[in-house]
């Protein structure tokens, strides 16, 4: 069985750009979530989505949204990147609203320059 | 203060050796507990899932939860040079979220 997938591994973007990451969840898991980490330190919660509705939001400007669609896959948007951006971006998958554990894909490495 | 304090290390340790990690938190609301490994520039990966005070012990790996004294641990026997990366100590507060707030993790090296 296939994991979580993110995608891209690797991407670099300008100041001010925008930027998608997308993330495929584990099969038969509909709770998807987002995390930033920043080198030498533990992820920090973004957001999460369960059935396509938006039920956790971290403390993280308005530049950064997300969505979740009916299969379940997940895109994470961020606008006006800014250098303090660049971090490893990280998506988790679990069956349901904090029943079962939380599975981590490979993540997103953002460097903004 | 963090919700959850881990000390950062690193920590060498020779093969062979009992490795003991730990986290200290101040929220009571936790309820749920979890130990992932980091390889560098890799994806967390799930090592160990408790709830509530107890042992739960997986193969070469123990994770303790003590919630009396708001403290986990994680034990490592027979350490393996492969076990070396950063473990992270993520925590949840009930079951109708999914946010895992995370210590900093603490870098292990295992030396042959």
């Amino acid at each position: 069985d296939a994991g979580v997938t993110q995608s891209p591994t690797h991407l670099i973007k300008t100041r001010g750009q925008h930027v998608t990451l997308r993330c495929s969840p584990i099969s038969g898991h509909k709770s998807v979530s987002w995390y930033q980490q920043v080198l030498g330190q533990g992820p920090q919660f973004i957001f999460q989505y369960y059935e396509k509705e938006e039920r956790g939001r971290g403390n993280f400007p308005d530049r950064f949204s997300a969505r979740q669609f009916p299969n379940y896959s997940s895109e994470l948007n961020v606008n006006a990147l800014l250098l303090g951006d660049s971090a490893l971006y990280l998506c988790a998958s679990s069956l349901g609203q904090g029943i079962t554990e939380a599975f981590f894909g490979q993540g997103t490495r953002l460097t903004v320059v | 203060q963090k919700e959850v304090e881990q000390d950062p290390g690193p920590l060498s340790v020779p093969e062979g050796a009992i490795v003991s990690l730990n986290c200290t938190y101040s929220n009571s609301a936790f309820q749920y507990f979890m130990w992932y490994r980091q390889y560098s520039r890799k994806g967390p990966e799930l090592l160990m899932y408790t709830y509530s005070s107890g042992n739960k012990e997986d193969g070469r790996f123990t994770a303790q939860v003590d919630k009396s004294s708001k403290y986990i641990s994680l034990f490592i026997r027979d350490s393996q040079p492969s076990d070396s990366a950063t473990y992270l100590c993520a925590m949840r507060r009930s079951y109708n979220t999914d946010k895992l707030i995370f210590g900093t993790g603490t870098r292990l090296q295992v030396f042959p």
